[in-house]
């Protein structure tokens, strides 16, 4: 089976960088995703790791270490409107994604 | 471009009855998807389609069929709606189901089982 570990909720200030910690045990690995979700709305992609290391894109980073099994997003300067659910996901074996339970982020000013 | 488009946005539905949610892509993507998003469990694979004419189960397949006659249309119907299925339903698309393969998320469907 898949289990993806995330922590629920993270409280931020406005300005400031937050963390989120995403860790894995899936069969077979093929990428690693990470979603935003704001409340409502459908999840919209955030970034794509499959190698080790941190790929960077603005404001937000991932990083990915396969042998741990464990990824983070990184989320700097943030702003409010970065109030949302933060979705990870693995793609296994079979190229399907299962997903973790999601990260809620309140960003507060 | 309108990417996936999802209907009904919401339904209340009457245990016993049966009901289609739509969903229809422009993106000429090959793989669709079909997930619920439950509080606490995240989202969950229903059915998948890989291509059209082709679809295969996920993790929660159980009181749910799905039909995938062209490439833009992948309908999930409820034979039998009972109260569990009461749920936000996603339907998403990719332009490939193997290797790397984002994929793009309609609104959602809210469906309330009674």
């Amino acid at each position: 089976g898949q289990n993806i570990d995330q922590p629920t909720e993270m409280t931020a200030t406005e300005g400031a960088i937050v963390q989120i910690n995403c860790t894995y045990q899936t069969s077979g690995f093929n990428g690693l995703f990470w979603y935003q979700q704001h409340a409502g709305e459908a999840p919209t992609f955030l970034s794509y790791n499959v190698l080790d290391g941190l790929e960077e894109k603005g404001r937000f980073s991932s990083f990915l270490s396969r042998s741990k099994g464990y990824s983070y997003l990184l989320l700097k300067e943030l702003q409010m409107k970065d109030s949302a659910s933060y979705l990870c996901a693995v793609a296994g074996d079979d190229y399907k994604l299962s997903f973790g339970a999601g990260t809620t982020v309140t960003v507060r000013a | 471009t309108a990417g996936i488009t999802q209907a009904p946005t919401s339904q209340i539905l009457a245990a016993g009855r049966s009901m289609t949610l739509r969903c229809t892509q422009d993106m000429r993507h090959n793989a669709m998807y079909w997930y619920r998003q439950d509080l606490g469990l995240g989202l969950r694979l229903i059915h998948y389609s890989n291509t059209a004419g082709t679809t295969g189960k996920g993790e929660v397949p159980d009181g749910y069929s799905v039909s995938r006659a062209n490439t833009d249309d992948f309908p999930l119907t409820l034979a039998s709606a009972v109260p569990s299925q009461t749920s936000v339903y996603f339907c998403a698309s990719s332009s490939a189901s193997g290797d790397y393969n984002e994929q793009f998320f309609g609104p959602g469907t809210r469906l309330t089982v009674l």
